[in-house]
């Protein structure tokens, strides 16, 4: 059984860019949720996705965004890009919502972002 | 406003038995405690999760206190695998806390 793709691995991006990241959950999945790991703060929730629906969402400005496509596939992205967003952004995938998409979720690899 | 305190380290010889602590004292009655695990340059891993009662899984033991403000990952059998962050994780509402977790090294 695949485990949870995200693309792409590594990014670089410059101040003031967008930047989209990809994620792919296991099959038969439907909760979908992203969360931002820094040294700093730690890991951090973001938002989390379920049947296309945001079912919660964590403390970030509105320049984070996602969404949820109806193959399960939810992509992130981050406008005007600031270089405190450096991080590893990283996606996890449950079959059943808890609206933080908790319980026994699988983490993908992360996608690291960095902005210089 | 961090939710729960777990120790920043700990160390563990090679095939003992290791607990690793976690409070949370603000945790209300219906939110599960979670237990997940980051090996070096991985996503998270999931290790257990329960409610009240203890729990056991292949991996690991999750032993809950009676007043629910703590709890305590149990592995059974350190082995090198083992080395990583352990993060306590209280569902408080719709909210969550990873914490800095506990950074455990296992001594060969």
């Amino acid at each position: 059984k695949a485990g949870v793709t995200q693309t792409p691995r590594y990014l670089i991006k410059t101040r003031g860019q967008q930047v989209t990241l990809s994620c792919s959950p296991i099959s038969g999945h439907r909760s979908v949720s992203w969360y931002q790991q820094t040294p700093g703060q730690g890991l951090q929730f973001l938002f989390e996705y379920f049947s296309e629906t945001q079912r919660n969402k964590g403390n970030f400005p509105g320049r984070f965004s996602g969404r949820q496509f109806s193959n399960s596939r939810s992509e992130m992205n981050v406008s005007t890009l600031e270089l405190g967003d450096s991080a590893l952004y990283l996606c996890a995938s449950s079959p059943i919502s808890t609206g933080t998409g908790l319980g026994e979720a699988f983490f993908g690899q992360g996608t690291r972002l960095t902005v210089v | 406003d961090a939710k729960t305190t777990q120790p920043n380290s700990m160390e563990s010889n090679e095939e003992e038995p290791v607990h690793l602590p976690c409070n949370h004292s603000t945790i209300s009655g219906t939110d599960y405690i979670h237990w997940y695990r980051q090996l070096p340059s991985q996503g998270p891993e999931y290790v257990i999760h329960g409610l009240t009662s203890n729990v056991n899984n292949r991996m690991a033991s999750l032993a809950i206190a009676e007043d629910r403000k703590s709890s305590t990952l149990i592995l059974h059998r350190a082995t090198l695998r083992d080395a990583a962050v352990y993060y306590c994780i209280p569902r408080t509402g719709n909210q969550f806390y990873f914490g800095t977790g506990t950074s455990l090294t296992v001594i060969p």
